[in-house]
């Protein structure tokens, strides 16, 4: 069945350091592709999403690109700040819509 | 804005109590759903509703029901708590198929 695989945490980066947080998935067909951030005490927001192959997502600095050639869409950044803090999720909706995998979460700590 | 709200942030419950955790949503989504959140396992897909009285389990629905009378509110309902069922519970709602999931706040569980 489908499913989403991100890296393993926890990441801890300095400030102004570059991130990246890996994601694949397996899926039949064409799915659409999500990054979430769930900040400390909150519930989950959407940060970016792709819903076709070569589709780049991106919000407030994050970038992410659909890739189905290797059937990835790491996250990235190229400066993270300290209120980048959180825990990082890569979803996968499929075609029909009726199926949403999360991956299990990435967490984030970015020191000053 | 999209805003799904949550009945409680915190609940105590006992051992065989039956517990009821609601959820809101104000902007006339079709879909709703039930996710749990465990370290290491990412969100798991307890219940879904496509619409008013219509519901479908998810990967793990036993051990909880859902109620959904009005197309803005989602209950989740444990009949009788467990231990195993102390975790964080996530409420999405999505316009349609294909769209976003917005999630509320979340309620951390604890039954002793």
């Amino acid at each position: 069945g489908d499913s989403v695989t991100q890296m393993e945490g926890p990441v801890t980066l300095s400030e102004e350091a570059f991130l990246t947080i890996n994601c694949t998935y397996t899926a039949t067909g064409y799915p659409s592709l999500f990054w979430y951030v769930q900040y400390p005490g909150e519930g989950l927001q959407l940060l970016l999403k792709a819903t076709k192959a070569d589709d780049k997502g991106s919000n407030k600095g994050f970038e992410a690109t659909y890739r189905k050639e290797t059937t990835s869409f790491h996250l990235e950044k190229g400066s993270v700040q300290v209120s980048d803090s959180a825990v990082y999720f890569c979803a996968l909706s499929d075609r029909s819509g009726n199926q949403f995998y999360f991956g299990t979460g990435t967490s984030l700590t970015v020191i000053p | 804005d999209v805003k799904v709200t949550q009945s409680s942030r915190y609940l105590v419950k006992r051992t065989g109590e039956k517990v009821f955790l609601e959820c809101v949503q104000d902007m006339d989504h079709e879909n709703m759903f039930w996710y749990r959140q465990d370290p290491g396992l990412g969100l798991r897909l307890i219940y879904f509703s496509y619409d008013v009285k219509m519901k479908e389990k998810g990967d793990i629905p036993e051990g909880y029901s859902v109620s959904r009378e009005k197309k803005e509110r989602f209950s989740l309902i444990l009949e009788s708590a467990s231990t195993n069922q102390t975790s964080m519970y996530l409420c999405a709602s999505r316009r349609g198929l294909q769209e976003t999931q917005y999630f509320g706040p979340g309620t951390r569980l604890l039954v002793l």
